[in-house]
């Protein structure tokens, strides 16, 4: 089956330092990738998304391509701030009939000022 | 519009009661799902619903039974609460599961503690 893995938490960063967070993916023909985030105390929200090989998702400075040869979707941003501290899920979706989200196992970053 | 809403943000059973967690979304989505969240395990399926009437389930259903009588509410039902069952669920909603580019929002989350 479609399986997500996300490296393992927490990242500790200080503000303003550049934030890589790896996700990588299997799953058999062209999903659909997804970066969400969880803030303290509240469900989740879509971050960006990518649904096809070389695109490029991006919000709020966040950005991930999608890259089928590596089968990966790694979500960066420029220069972090305390307010980007969260926990981030990655997932993917498939896009043939009724499918169903599978989710990484979520990344916890914490930016100190 | 409110979103997706949940109630009770907070729930506390013994064990071998049963209760109803309510999830309800204004936005006039076919599908609904249920996930539950625990600590290094990222979000699972329970169950999941195309339509009105139409219900499927997911990565995790035992222990748990869901109904879609309408559009827009979508209970999750806890038959005989065990301790395995504490955790944070979260129900969530899209326009169509066929169409995967669409988003799906969640709501805030139940943190149900089973004892």
């Amino acid at each position: 089956g479609d399986s997500v893995t996300q490296m393992e938490g927490p990242v500790t960063l200080s503000e303003e330092a550049f934030l890589t967070i790896n996700c990588t993916y299997t799953a058999t023909g062209y999903p659909s990738l997804f970066w969400y985030v969880q803030y303290p105390g509240e469900g989740l929200q879509l971050l960006l998304k990518a649904t096809k090989a070389d695109d490029k998702g991006s919000n709020k400075g966040f950005e991930a391509t999608y890259r089928k040869e590596t089968t990966s979707f790694h979500l960066e941003k420029g220069s972090v701030q305390v307010s980007d501290s969260a926990v981030y899920f990655c997932a993917l979706i498939q896009n043939s009939g009724y499918s169903t989200l599978t989710f990484g196992k979520g990344t916890m970053l914490l930016v100190s000022p | 519009n409110a979103g997706v809403t949940q109630t009770p943000k907070f729930q506390v059973l013994k064990t071998g009661q049963s209760m109803t967690l309510q999830c309800a979304q204004d936005m006039n989505h076919e599908y609904m799902s249920w996930y539950r969240q625990d600590p290094g395990m990222g979000l699972r399926l329970i169950h999941y619903s195309v339509g009105a009437g139409i219900t499927d389930q997911g990565e995790v259903p035992n222990g748990y039974n869901v109904s879609r009588s309408t559009t827009e509410d979508f209970p999750l039902r806890l038959l005989s609460a065990a301790p395995s069952q504490t955790s944070v669920y979260f129900c969530a909603s899209s326009y169509s599961g066929q169409v995967s580019s669409y988003e799906q929002y969640f709501g805030p989350g139940t943190r149900l503690t089973v004892t």
